[in-house]
């Protein structure tokens, strides 16, 4: 079983819609999350960190963290052509190490 | 802004060359990483450094050594290429913060292909 589980997609949403992603994770002792989007051919880059329970909103991104039931979820609001993207969620337990999942990847069509 | 750099872009080798990969931050960071990414497989940690001449085995360490001489830099080099190294390498860093808001930053990747 993998440490931390994303949906590959791809998850298809028309322009202007929400689109909503998953990750969950199977370290309890987990504390740092992260949401990075990559570009096809490009480096990830970050785009949410979330610590604590509930909900994280940044701009048209709101990241949602529920530790006890070890999932994160990121919601992009009004969505645009140009976040059309795979994104990476990502899990620090301790140290300096963090886990990635697999990605999903995100079309939204005009 | 963070900036990482990486040597390369786009490399190709064969096999059996031995291959270096270099990395540089500007941003006095402490903590600096290597990746692998393969389709499929996602982002794979294959060693990282918190601190100069320091490293610590990441979860695919084999076939690769790394090198921190400066803190700036950190290298990551490849004994003998083998064709299923070809693969894409990111090189992140991270201030290295203690707790939990660390955050990694990443260069644009190497594509390196071994013939």
């Amino acid at each position: 079983q993998k440490e931390v589980e994303q949906n590959s997609g791809p998850l298809s949403v028309p322009e202007g819609a929400i689109a909503s992603l998953n990750c969950t994770y199977s370290d309890r002792v987990s504390q740092s999350f992260f949401w990075y989007r990559q570009y096809s051919g490009k480096s990830p880059e970050l785009i949410m960190s979330i610590y604590s329970n509930g909900d994280k909103e940044d701009g048209r991104f709101t990241a949602q963290l529920n530790k006890a039931s070890q999932y994160v979820s990121l919601l992009i609001r009004d969505s645009q052509p140009s976040d059309s993207a795979t994104y990476l969620c990502a899990v620090r337990a301790a140290g300096n190490k963090l886990t990635f999942g697999g990605g999903t990847r995100v079309l939204v069509k005009p | 802004d963070v900036k990482v750099t990486q040597s390369s872009r786009y490399l190709v080798k064969r096999t059996g060359e031995k291959v270096f990969l270099e990395c540089v931050q500007d941003m006095d960071h402490e903590n600096m990483f290597w990746y692998r990414q393969d389709p499929g497989l996602g982002l794979r940690l294959i060693y990282f450094s918190y601190d100069v001449k320091m490293k610590e085995k990441g979860d695919i360490p084999e076939g690769y050594s790394v090198s921190r001489e400066k803190k700036e830099r950190f290298s990551l080099i490849l004994e003998s290429a083998s064709t299923n190294q070809t693969s894409m390498y990111l090189c992140a860093s991270s201030l290295g913060l203690a707790g939990d808001t660390d955050t990694q930053y990443f260069g644009p990747g190497t594509r390196l292909t071994v013939l």
